[in-house]
């Protein structure tokens, strides 16, 4: 089955720091990748979705100066937070969308903890 | 605004019971439907897809599409206590778009 790597599995930084997360689809070609963040208890929410060679989609209200987005290669997204604070820590969870069945493959996460 | 409903629960059902989860969508040219698990603390794994009105099954569970009444449904059969989690019902609405996630519903499954 498609498999969806993240890195790293969860990070510890201080506040003012920035942090960058790496998602990779391992046995297929994602032109199309989606960063999710997920508070305790709540419910996905969409943060922007990254496309191969061209600027990334921010949903309202994502800061994209702060949420920086990059999807370099068709198997390789990277997600930073730039001066990170406490209120940015949260589960941060990207997904790959193969492209032939437009399925969604979740990576297993990130834990982000800003001290 | 394309919507994604279900019940967030909790669904209690005793071991060996078939559990019924149901999920509605407001967007009645959606495309593809998708069931996902989501463990408390873990990232949501894919359980099926389902693209076509009627039942689709795979071990023990199945999925139910019935477009005219815009609702999809997933059963678990002979539920076990490892199925305990959040189900999350996602559409896609159009062909290379983003998904629509359902709020999800909670499932127990009680010895």
């Amino acid at each position: 089955g498609a498999v969806v790597s993240q890195h790293p599995s969860w990070v510890i930084c201080k506040s003012g720091t920035s942090v960058k997360i790496e998602c990779r689809s391992l046995d297929f070609q994602a032109t199309t990748m989606f960063w999710y963040r997920q508070f305790p208890k709540q419910s996905l929410m969409l943060m922007a979705t990254s496309n191969e060679g061209s600027k990334a989609t921010y949903e309202q209200g994502v800061e994209k100066d702060k949420f920086l987005i990059n999807h370099a290669s068709l198997t390789l997204s990277t997600l930073t937070v730039t001066s990170a604070h406490p209120e940015d820590s949260s589960f941060y969870i990207c997904s790959a969308r193969e492209d032939y069945t437009d399925t969604q493959y979740f990576g297993p996460g990130t834990r982000l903890t800003v001290l | 605004q394309k919507e994604v409903e279900q019940n967030s629960g909790p669904l209690s059902v005793p071991e060996g019971a078939i559990a019924s989860l149901n999920c509605t969508y407001s967007d009645r040219g959606s495309q593809s439907f998708f069931w996902y698990r989501q463990y408390s603390g873990k990232s949501p794994e894919l359980i099926m897809f389902i693209y076509s009105n009627g039942d689709k099954e795979d071990g023990r569970f199945t999925a139910q599409l019935n477009k005219a009444s815009q609702y999809v449904s997933l059963l678990i059969r002979d539920s076990q206590p490892s199925d305990s989690a959040t189900y999350l019902c996602a559409v896609n609405h159009n062909a290379g778009n983003m998904l629509t996630f359902g709020g999800g519903t909670r499932l127990m499954v009680k010895p």
